[in-house]
């Protein structure tokens, strides 16, 4: 049972116009979210996260939204880069009940055609 | 160097063979969490230290995975006895401690059981 989803395997998008990832969790117990970026060969390199007690961080061209009555965030770049084509992940843990391993999903793999 | 690092980058074993992976994680971060990462997949928790102690191991497919970290700072993950199933990379993520959930990775160990 997934307690991460990512819906979307893939997304194509033009270079200069947004690019929204998605993700939605089912365990009420997250609160604290975040994304990675991932390149062929290397490990996840960290982008941005929100903590349950706000709905929006933002950081440069990458915001975070959370919509925690409908178990939902997502991940805005704008304006989208071909150097932004990469595998995004989200991540939750469960901080507050001490359970801090991330819980990811299977990943979105990002497309911007310049 | 400032990031998390690991080795071997790319490991061949045959089945059966015993397989040790190192992580070496950013220098003063507590804790130090290990993943496993199938093709296609999003990384999956394996275990967790906290300097020396490994406070949770529920993430260890089976007892021939065993990891340690002796002196709070080196992590070593071991696989007796590999199979085929064992094939995937395997992530080392650290973070400065607890209530410090941003986990940084290194770039994985790419281990193929034959």
């Amino acid at each position: 049972d997934q307690q991460v989803k990512q819906n979307s395997p893939s997304l194509s998008v033009q270079e200069g116009r947004i690019s929204i990832l998605n993700c939605d969790y089912t365990n009420s117990m997250f609160d604290y979210f975040l994304w990675y970026k991932k390149y062929p060969a290397e490990g996840p390199t960290f982008l941005i996260s929100i903590s349950s007690i706000k709905d929006k961080n933002e950081d440069g061209r990458f915001t975070v939204f959370l919509n925690k009555s409908a178990k939902h965030l997502s991940l805005h770049i704008v304006p989208s880069q071909p150097g932004d084509s990469a595998v995004y992940f989200c991540a939750a843990s469960a901080r507050y009940s001490g359970n801090t391993p991330l819980v990811f999903g299977k990943g979105t793999r990002l497309s911007v055609i310049a | 160097g400032a990031g998390v690092s690991q080795s071997p980058r790319y490991k061949v074993a045959k089945r059966g063979q015993d397989v040790a992976l190192r992580c070496d994680p950013i220098s003063g971060h507590v804790s130090l969490f290990w993943y496993q990462q199938a093709l296609g997949q999003g990384p999956e928790f394996l275990t967790y230290f906290q300097n020396e102690a490994q406070l949770d191991k529920s993430g260890l497919p089976s007892d021939r995975f065993f990891a340690e970290r002796p002196e709070g700072s080196v992590s070593t993950l071991k696989i007796q006895r590999t199979q085929q199933e064992d094939s995937a990379v395997y992530l080392c993520a650290s973070s400065a401690g607890p209530g410090q959930e941003t986990q940084y990775f290194g770039p994985g160990t790419r281990l193929l059981v034959l």
